[in-house]
């Protein structure tokens, strides 16, 4: 598997705390995305990153916010955690702006009660 | 905007027979195209990719087929085991979206 590690892999929160997940990669590749994956719905890109302290919104980033202020790292946070954001999140690597050449971690389930 | 979509959300087919999981996509200037395999509780992971100038492509126990005239990829995968049900995504090169995925089951 390529090197990425999602952390934590598993948490419940209540509606309104802040909550932030952590990709850590070492493949220093170049861009690194974050999805949310529902039923029904597939993989939807949040925001992806294409390189250190440069961000940008994908299809469903209301209510999320990213920084990335190491190759390594890709954080992703919920300023305000609601009950809609209760998903399962995935970070993805590549090498290119292609993200169909993604490598993806093994996922957090989120669960906002 | 242009996206990915594929044609069922399900299929089951018995063990040892071939499946074919279809995709079709509208932006005409991709180059390159991917099948991922999702597996219950796991991240996406890369089965096999296509360039736009190619037709075929063959893996181990995999095929994936291009067709640039209706925009139709397929993902034909031989003799399916047990170890093949798994959600299967189709992406292309130009885009940062993923279909809802086809659910593979196979039954023994």
């Amino acid at each position: 598997d390529a090197g990425i590690t999602q952390s934590p892999r598993h948490k419940v929160t209540e509606t309104g705390t802040p909550v932030t997940l952590r990709c850590h990669q070492t493949e220093n590749h170049r861009y690194m995305y974050w999805y949310r994956q529902d039923p029904g719905h597939g993989l939807r890109l949040i925001h992806y990153s294409y390189g250190v302290k440069d961000t940008d919104k994908g299809e469903v980033s209301d209510g999320y916010s990213v920084s990335r202020s190491k190759t390594e790292d890709f954080l992703l946070t919920l300023e305000s955690a609601t009950s809609s954001q209760t998903s399962v999140y995935f970070c993805a690597i590549s090498e290119s702006n292609r993200v169909a050449e993604a490598f993806f971690g093994q996922g957090t389930r989120l669960t906002v009660v | 905007g242009e996206s990915v979509g594929l044609h069922l959300p399900t299929l089951s087919v018995q063990e040892g027979d071939n499946s074919i999981i279809n995709c079709a996509y509208s932006n005409s200037a991709s180059d390159y195209f991917i099948w991922y395999k999702q597996e219950s509780g796991k991240g996406p992971q890369f089965i096999i990719d296509i360039r736009s100038n190619m037709d075929k492509r063959q893996g181990q126990r995999v095929t994936v087929l291009l067709n640039k005239t209706v925009k139709h990829l397929s993902l034909q995968i031989a003799a399916t085991q047990p170890g093949d049900s798994a959600v299967y995504f189709c992406a292309e090169s130009n885009d940062m979206r993923f279909g809802a995925g086809t659910r593979l089951t196979v039954k023994p």
